[in-house]
């Protein structure tokens, strides 16, 4: 299994700014993944992220709203831009296959 | 489209009793089927997990049973403890694109009282 820490833990953000998250692994891994899982919801897939190349969105998500960043193969970033309220979730970053493995996840509140 | 379908949504159980998850699947194309763990303030964490060849798996006081043809699983929690209350997500994987997808359930509140 892999060790990932996320930073911030938890922010409060003004609606129209933005906030980066980082992700970073103990071990160098292929793809990373990135989830949102809004209050007392499930967890939906953002984007895939893969070292070298441009993100892979599901259907709902853009990359103007929700730029990612792999520079290389222990790190990404993930940007919430222009945020409003409903962007008030936790947002994950993952690693693994079959099997996921989390990081702590960032609260975000929007105001 | 949700394609993991997870009931109840909250569960209360006494402390000795058994709490039982239930999900269903429509996607056959799904070949790996882990139960997520999640306390407040944490990532969810992998708790079990079973392949479609495979009726039933059983690790400690956690058992998943499956059935194939059903397209259903289960989670039993034997002789829960006040230690399990959590968010316990079910989810299923196949390969998409070239590596493996996973659709999580909505996800079930357990509290299991003293």
């Amino acid at each position: 299994s892999a060790v990932i820490s996320q930073k911030p833990s938890r922010d409060i953000c003004q609606r129209g700014t933005s906030l980066t998250i980082q992700c970073q692994v103990d071990s160098q891994v292929t793809m990373m993944f990135w989830y949102r899982q809004q209050p007392g919801q499930s967890l939906t897939l953002i984007a895939t992220a893969n070292q070298g190349s441009e993100a892979t969105y599901e259907s709902g998500f853009v990359i103007d709203k929700f730029p990612i960043s792999r520079p290389n193969l222990t790190f990404s970033t993930l940007t919430v831009s222009n945020m409003s309220p409903e962007d008030s979730s936790i947002y994950l970053c993952s690693v693994g296959g079959a099997t996921q493995y989390f990081g702590p996840g960032t609260r975000l509140t929007v105001l | 489209q949700q394609q993991v379908k997870q009931s109840p949504q909250s569960l209360i159980v006494q402390k000795g009793g058994i709490s039982i998850i239930n999900c269903a699947y429509e996607n056959t194309a799904f070949d790996y089927f882990p139960w997520y763990q999640q306390f407040p303030g944490k990532g969810p964490a992998l708790l079990i997990a079973i392949r479609p060849d495979v009726s039933e798996k059983k690790e400690g006081r956690f058992t998943i049973s499956f059935n194939k043809s059903a397209k259903q699983f289960s989670l039993h929690i034997m002789d829960s403890q006040p230690g399990d209350s959590a968010t316990y997500f079910c989810a299923a994987s196949g390969n998409s694109g070239g590596y493996q997808k996973v659709t999580f359930g909505t996800g079930t509140k357990l509290q299991v009282i003293p």
